[in-house]
């Protein structure tokens, strides 16, 4: 998976608790993005960024916020949590935009 | 804004066949296209691109081609084996943006 993980890979939690996702990569890549899958609608881009402190929303971002504080580290936050949320959430990484986009593992999330 | 169709969304095979997938964006200044294999419970993996300037592109037995003018390109999967079952995406670049992926067609390959 190109030098990234992605933690927790699993997580269960109730409806209107905080959540945060973590990406972490090993090759010094300067973008980096939050997709979540779901089924019928392939993937769709919450977030990503184009350095440290530098983000932008994509096509899903409403109930999302997202932080880099480090180069490897992107984290996704789900300030109170949905049913909606519930989704498997991949991190992607590439070198440059339209550049090719290496991907996570995924994070199983199931909001009760 | 950039819609990306990928047909069809199942693809059934018989071990050996050829199976092809099509994708049709919207965007004529897209001009990156890459196609991911997943397998069940993995992330998304590249397993083939083409820019816009290339008609075509092989890699053993996988290949990809494009239409600018059409606006489509395809995934040619020769020889299929067992192995080849996964979803498949496609994707296209938006001009000054990022990617927009297909749906995804879920490939099985029979024995």
């Amino acid at each position: 998976d190109a030098g990234i993980t992605q933690s927790p890979r699993h997580k269960v939690t109730e409806t209107g608790t905080p959540v945060t996702l973590r990406c972490h990569q090993t090759e010094n890549h300067r973008y980096m993005y939050w997709y979540r899958q779901d089924p019928g609608h392939g993937l769709r881009l919450i977030h990503y960024s184009y350095g440290v402190k530098d983000t932008d929303k994509g096509e899903v971002s409403d109930g999302y916020s997202v932080s880099r504080s480090k180069t490897e580290d992107f984290l996704l936050t789900l300030e109170s949590a949905t049913s909606s949320q519930t989704s498997v959430y991949f991190c992607a990484i590439s070198e440059a935009q339209q550049e090719t986009q290496y991907f996570g593992p995924g994070t199983r999330l199931l909001v009760l | 804004g950039e819609n990306v169709e990928q047909h069809p969304s199942t693809l059934s095979v018989q071990e050996g066949d050829s199976a092809v997938i099509k994708c049709t964006y919207s965007d004529s200044a897209s001009n990156y296209f890459p196609w991911y294999k997943q397998e069940l419970g993995k992330g998304p993996q590249l397993i083939i691109d083409i820019r816009s300037n290339v008609g075509e592109k092989k890699d053993q037995r996988i290949a990809v081609t494009l239409n600018k003018t059409a606006k489509h390109f395809s995934l040619h999967i020769t020889e299929t084996q067992p192995e080849d079952s996964a979803v498949y995406f496609c994707a296209a670049s938006i001009s000054g943006q990022n990617f927009v992926f297909g749906p995804g067609t879920r490939l099985s390959v029979l024995p």
